[in-house]
């Protein structure tokens, strides 16, 4: 059953913790992306990664840090630097060249009290 | 830097009547899809388009690139209660090679109630 897989589906941790959401996909894609999505302000890129070993920040990488070692999985660290970190993230991938299209996994849920 | 402008952020319409979401690139795009999220999910890709001036369609819904590729809009007839969600379109951009390439620019999206 192919597909992208981000776990938990919610997630809760106190304020100064860092927390590593997970996200993992068996469709051999190249490109993988983090996004936020937060009430009313539409889905901002966080991260994204091309190929592995390689990723570039997106339009909110502040606080935030991303690894890309291996093809199928793009993990994001939450860190404690981020100010508001409580929101609904979303991981998505691209097949590659010449397919522009994104997959989404069902996202995880965090709240940081 | 390059933004997508989407509008109406809201739309409230009775089962039975049209609705559009319009999409609007500061820069010109290389092509545009659409993408639609229920309620609690996660987006799914509706579309894409990339010639100048194409339209597209699926059932009731119909997709247009407009001819300078700089806007689009999504149009639902007569609208059904399973249409409900928010609608994003999503402009591609291959520009040079740099932090451009292979990144999506996303609009906030247009919320679609429908009452039945």
């Amino acid at each position: 059953d192919g597909g992208i897989t981000q776990s938990p589906k919610y997630l809760f941790r106190k304020e100064g913790q860092n927390v590593t959401l997970s996200c993992e996909q068996n469709l051999n894609h190249d490109a993988m992306y983090w996004y936020r999505q937060d009430p009313g302000q539409g889905l901002r890129l966080i991260y994204y990664s091309q190929i592995v070993n390689d990723f570039q920040k997106g339009d909110i990488a502040e606080g935030y840090s991303v690894s890309r070692e291996k093809k199928e999985s793009f993990p994001l660290t939450v860190t404690s630097a981020q100010k508001n970190p409580t929101a609904f993230y979303l991981c998505a991938s691209r097949p590659g060249q010449g397919s522009y299209e994104q997959y989404f996994g069902p996202g995880t849920r965090l709240t940081v009290t | 830097g390059q933004q997508v402008m989407q509008i109406p952020q809201y739309q409230h319409v009775q089962e039975g009547e049209d609705f559009t979401t319009y999409c609007n690139s500061s820069t010109t795009l290389s092509n545009i899809q659409w993408y639609k999220q229920r309620p609690g999910g996660h987006p799914v890709f509706l579309i894409q388009l990339v010639k100048s001036g194409e339209v597209k369609k699926q059932k009731r819904l119909t997709f247009q690139f407009g001819e300078a590729k700089k806007n689009s809009s999504l149009h639902i007839t007569a609208t059904q209660t399973t249409d409900v969600g928010t609608y994003f379109c999503a402009g591609f951009n291959r520009g040079s090679r740099g932090s451009t390439l292979g990144r999506l620019y996303f609009g906030r999206g247009t919320q679609l109630t429908v009452w039945p």
